[in-house]
Order: C-alpha cells, then sequence, then structure tokens
C-alpha cells in the first residue's frame, strides 16, 4: 500500500543551524512533492513545489530535493531560526491533483 | 498569496445537531476544493474533493451522506456535518485550487475546530 513517512516525529536543533527534514515514500509515483508549515491550530502554508523531473529547488532559506530513485526528498533550511518553529508536511501530488500528506515534524529551533 | 478563509473557526455543538463550515476562496476562483480533517498530532486526511457545479467525490470510508459538501460557486464550497456525534470532533480543514492541471498550489483555509459534547 501507498506509504509516506516524515524522517521523525520531532526534531530540535540550535539556532544557525541547518534543519534537515526527510520524506520518504512507497508504492507511488508523484508528479509533483510539497512541502508545507503548519503551526498549532491553523492550516498548513505552501513553502514549495517540485516537480518529479526537478532535482532542486531553492527558496531563499529553504531547499528541497527530489530523488525519484531512492523515492526521498529532503527539506533544508539554513540559518533556522526560533521563528521557524513549527511542524512540517510532505504531499505527494498526482497528475490528478490529488494531495497524500506525511504526518509531519515538529522542528524546534532553539535559541 | 491567495486567501481562503473558513468559518466558523470553532464550533461547540450538542450531538444530534448538524453543522456548517464554509470555506471562501477571497481573491480568486477555485475550481476545486478539497476538505479535510485532522486529528492532534496526527496527518490531514482527505474527506472528499469538491468542483463547483458537481457533486464532491469522497475518499474511501467517508461517509457522503454524512458529511454533505456542496460547491455552488467558484468561491464557496460548504461541508456540513449532519447529526453530529462526539467521534465527529476534530479539525476540519478545506483547501482551494484555482486551475485543474494538479500543479497549481492549494491554499488552505484556517481550520475549523469543532467539539461535539
Amino acid at each position: 500500500s501507498q506509504k509516506i513517512e516524515q524522517n521523525s516525529e520531532a526534531l530540535n536543533i540550535q539556532e544557525g543551524k541547518t534543519a534537515t527534514l526527510t520524506c520518504n515514500y512507497t508504492n507511488y509515483s508523484p508528479a509533483y512533492l510539497q512541502w508545507y508549515r503548519q503551526d498549532p491550530g491553523r492550516g498548513p502554508v505552501f513553502l514549495l513545489l517540485i516537480r518529479e523531473n526537478e532535482k532542486e529547488k531553492r527558496k531563499e532559506r529553504l531547499k528541497v530535493t527530489f530523488d525519484t530513485t531512492l523515492k526521498q526528498s529532503l527539506f533544508h533550511i539554513t540559518a533556522s531560526q526560533p521563528a521557524d518553529s513549527a511542524t512540517y508536511l510532505c504531499a505527494l501530488q498526482t497528475n490528478a491533483g490529488k494531495s497524500t500528506f506525511g504526518d509531519g515534524t515538529t522542528l524546534t529551533v532553539k535559541p | 498569496g491567495a486567501v481562503v478563509s473558513q468559518h466558523p473557526s470553532r464550533v461547540i455543538c450538542k450531538s444530534g445537531t448538524s453543522v456548517k463550515i464554509e470555506c471562501r476562496s477571497l481573491d480568486f476562483q477555485a475550481t476545486t476544493m478539497f476538505w479535510y480533517r485532522q486529528f492532534p498530532k496526527q496527518s490531514l486526511m482527505l474527506m472528499a474533493t469538491s468542483n463547483e457545479g458537481s457533486k464532491a467525490t469522497y475518499e474511501q470510508g467517508v461517509e457522503k451522506d454524512k458529511f454533505l459538501i456542496n460547491h455552488a460557486s467558484l468561491t464557496l464550497s460548504t461541508l456540513t456535518v449532519t447529526s453530529a456525534h462526539p467521534e465527529d470532533s476534530s479539525f476540519y480543514i478545506c483547501s482551494a485550487r484555482e486551475g485543474t492541471s494538479g500543479e497549481e498550489t492549494q491554499y488552505f483555509g484556517p481550520g475549523t475546530r469543532l467539539l461535539v459534547l
């Protein structure tokens, strides 16, 4: 069956370090992979989309990689700040437009 | 970015009553809207996909007679939880997408917290 796994439920890092979050999937052929940020009690906020034929995408301090051979995406936040503390969700999307979300990784950046 | 609103933000109701949640795209026309529910510390679970002017497509295990979805216009979709029970208590989130190619970003509403007593 289709499965999406995000590396860990929680990740704690020191301010200024790079946070790396992992999203692995099985039995799935996504056309797109997206990363979202979700704060407690709020809806997800879109961060980045990467297509199956793209290997890397950047936006300010964010970087996403997509390896369809490994069936894995890595999400990096460089020069992390306490304000980056949130839950980050990866979502796989097919050409039909339906998205399936991972359980999320809660990142805490300590000052 | 595009803005999606939901109303109400939270609702408490008695068991057996019906609750309607509205989802609006404020500055774009949404050809497709999605309804999710999310339990604490769990992922978003897609309940149904609604396209303007047609019947919603429900995911397996979601009762269409219990969760009524209406997408009457390009900016409004409603989810009605009929005869709500305590197990329906959850965080309901809608999202809206502008196009149909599949690549378009989904913009999420702020969510509605439902508590059924």
